[in-house]
């Protein structure tokens, strides 16, 4: 089975500042997606990125970007010129890729993330 | 316009009692889960349906019971309420199976007493 583990149960960041996330997951496959989601304390939960693992080009979405690293099987957010509405619990997920698999997310524990001022 | 919707949002409730989670989503997908966050934020999965057709049954006790009527709708019913069943109960859905993202309603927080 696989699994997800984020070591960092609260991290702080100033505004204007970079914060990076770290993932790390464990699988005997070698195709599978990864994701970040974030959830504010408004309770929804929103898609931040999202990596395919045949890709070796790093996933960016604007102030966001991945550094994946397959062979270490490790996935971190780097979140940019951080603002205080990124203040929220992140999420790292992964789904297999394998044909004919139930396409189930599994998460990590969660990051909370503060941004001050 | 609402992608993935819950009702309710907020639920309490007493032990023993049954009650129902509504889901529906107007994104034309095929697949739709339901997720369970505990009080510790931790989200694992219960249950995923395709095409209306049960593709995802973890260790969810048999008091859990989804219903999908078609595939823009997965309706979660809880028979015989505990404690234990206190949670944020999330829909989220996908264009498929494989490989896709998925997105996720506003989540229902369940308050059993």
């Amino acid at each position: 089975a696989q699994t997800v583990t984020q070591s960092q149960p609260e991290m702080s960041v100033q505004e204007a500042e970079t914060v990076t996330l770290s993932c790390t997951y464990d699988t005997s496959e070698s195709d599978y997606y990864l994701f970040w989601y974030k959830q504010p304390p408004s309770r929804q939960m929103i898609l931040v990125i999202r990596q395919e693992a045949y890709k070796q080009q790093n996933a960016t979405e604007n102030r966001f970007s991945v550094n994946f690293q397959k062979a270490a099987k490790s996935f971190s957010l780097k979140i940019s010129d951080s603002q205080l509405g990124d203040a929220a619990m992140y999420f790292c997920a992964y789904r297999s890729a394998r044909a004919g698999t139930a396409s189930k997310l599994t998460f990590g524990t969660g990051t909370r993330l503060q941004v001050t001022l | 316009d609402t992608a993935v919707s819950q009702t309710p949002k907020y639920l309490v409730t007493q032990m023993g009692n049954d009650k129902s989670i509504k889901c529906e989503q107007n994104l034309g997908h095929d697949t739709m889960y339901w997720y369970k966050q505990d009080s510790k934020k931790f989200l694992k999965i219960m249950f995923s349906y395709n095409n209306k057709e049960l593709i995802i049954n973890e260790t969810v006790p048999n008091r859990f019971s989804p219903k999908s009527p078609d595939k823009a709708h997965l309706n979660l019913h809880i028979n015989s309420l505990e404690l234990g069943d206190s949670a944020v109960y999330f829909c989220a859905s996908s264009p498929g199976t494989s490989g896709t993202s998925q997105y996720f309603g506003p989540g229902t927080r369940l308050l059993v007493l």
